[in-house]
């Protein structure tokens, strides 16, 4: 079946450096997104993947390894404002290229 | 700054009500989404279209709801009669396959069904 499993809940504090896991087991492989959700306002674009390795963008960073699907987001220098949902989306060519969606992990950041 | 609107952002309505949710996508997008997202469920999708053309509604309770793409700039998600398990935050998002087909996300509209 096509699944996506990410931790639940990860709490981190201020200032750190935090690594959200992703793995995935899906057909038909087309990328990988991240989208960052505040609670009550609706999910925001972070990252796209689709080759193997680290993507950068400031103090976010993100990772892919098909062969083992996996995938992480890595948030450096934590801010209060870092603390939301984190989703992890994989598109498939063979779904018309729909997105399959991990039920997100909550980071809480900590002073 | 281009971004995709929903109407209304807010709506509580009494069971049976039909309720209609409207979406401008992004200018020249060619996908649309519809989402529905609650505490228990995450996000699920409910309706997809690529140039006007609905592509999958699977996930969609076809006895009551309906989606529906009039022109490239609007998208409408209808629910006909509303139940108190349709609560919930209905997003829209929409994309451009011409590039990595990013989805771009409206505010979503909040509906309660009393």
């Amino acid at each position: 079946g096509q699944n996506i499993d990410q931790p639940t809940e990860m709490t981190a504090t201020e200032g750190a450096i935090v690594q959200i896991n992703c793995t995935y087991q899906t057909s038909g492989f087309n990328g990988l997104f991240w989208y960052q959700q505040h609670a009550g306002e609706a999910p925001t674009f972070l990252s796209y993947n689709v080759l193997d390795g680290l993507e950068e963008k400031g103090r976010f960073s993100s990772f892919l390894s098909r062969s083992k699907g996996y995938s992480y987001l890595l948030l450096k220098e934590l801010q209060m404002k870092d603390s939301a949902s984190y989703l992890c989306a994989v598109k498939r060519w063979d779904s018309n290229y729909q997105l399959i969606w991990g039920a997100g992990t909550k980071l809480i950041i900590k002073p | 700054d281009a971004r995709v609107t929903q109407t209304p952002r807010h709506k509580v309505t009494e069971m049976g009500q039909e309720v209609t949710m409207r979406c401008q996508p992004i200018l020249g997008h060619n996908t649309v989404f519809w989402y529905r997202q609650t505490m228990m469920q995450g996000l699920e999708l409910l309706a997809y279209f690529r140039n006007r053309a609905p592509l999958d509604d699977s996930g969609m309770p076809k006895d009551r709801f309906s989606a529906e793409m009039p022109d490239a700039t609007l998208a409408t998600l209808k629910i006909q009669p509303s139940e108190p398990r349709d609560s919930a935050v209905y997003f829209c998002a929409s994309g451009d396959t011409s590039s990595t087909d990013t989805q771009y996300f409206g505010p979503g509209t909040r509906l309660t069904v009393l």
